[in-house]
């Protein structure tokens, strides 16, 4: 099966510049994440979408980011203006539900990541 | 608060020395665990998991991994390393509809 794609691979901007990231899950797979990795850190959940209704943004800084799953399919992850410390690789992963109540129990499926640069 | 230590940044091994990466939890239930790799410029790809069961659990590419409740443990071993292992791995447990990763072990293979 296809992977997620993710696009574009690299961006390099400048401060208060805008980016927009894209994703394309599996097929199939209903739940989509959006994570945020800092060179040396873990990934940090930006958004995760359930088809087109957001499951949980609590971490995503709604000031500059943006995120939208039209259809329940593709995604655009959004930042404008952009600041230095954002920085990071954006990766998109999706999954199937797990079933039951467990979210935390699903697998994720990564693709490469967009490494963002901002100068 | 829930919380994953991988209390290693990076570990350097010998290829065909056995590796262990250690990974600790802090979640008041039974924690469904993972651990994923990230090759250089790659996603993550899944290793292995715990949902229940036998403790120990076989992943992928030789790798396995044992849970040790009395220890909040899941430290993921392998008998002998290869080259292409070089990587970084991350545990990561599941909690309440999300995942609490750890900050990653970065993985180094001696000739």
């Amino acid at each position: 099966e296809a992977g997620v794609a993710q696009s574009p691979r690299y961006k390099i901007i400048e401060k208060r510049q805008s980016v927009a990231f894209w994703c394309n899950p599996i097929s199939g797979h209903a739940t989509l994440y959006w994570y945020q990795q800092i060179l040396g850190q873990g990934p940090k959940l930006l958004i995760q979408f359930q088809n087109n209704g957001v499951v949980d943004d609590s971490q995503l800084p709604k000031d500059r980011f943006s995120a939208e799953r039209l259809k329940g399919v593709d995604s655009t992850l959004k930042i404008q203006p952009a600041k230095l410390e954002d920085s990071a690789v954006y990766l998109c992963a999706s999954s199937l539900p797990s079933g039951g109540t467990w979210g935390g129990a699903n697998v994720l499926t990564f693709g490469a990541g967009s490494r963002l640069t901002v100068l | 608060a829930q919380s994953v230590t991988q209390p290693d940044i990076h570990i350097t091994v010998s290829e065909g020395a056995s590796l262990e990466l250690r990974c600790n939890y802090s979640y008041g239930a039974t924690p469904y665990l993972f651990w994923y790799v990230q090759s250089p410029g790659q996603g993550l790809q899944l290793l292995l998991k715990y949902f229940s069961g036998d403790t120990l659990v076989q992943g992928i590419k030789g790798f396995e991994a044992e849970f040790k409740r009395s220890q909040s443990s899941f430290n993921l071993r392998k008998p002998s390393v290869h080259w292409s292992d070089a990587a970084e791995y991350f545990c990561a447990v599941g909690s309440n509809y999300q995942l609490i990763w750890g900050a990653g072990t970065k993985l180094i293979i001696k000739p």
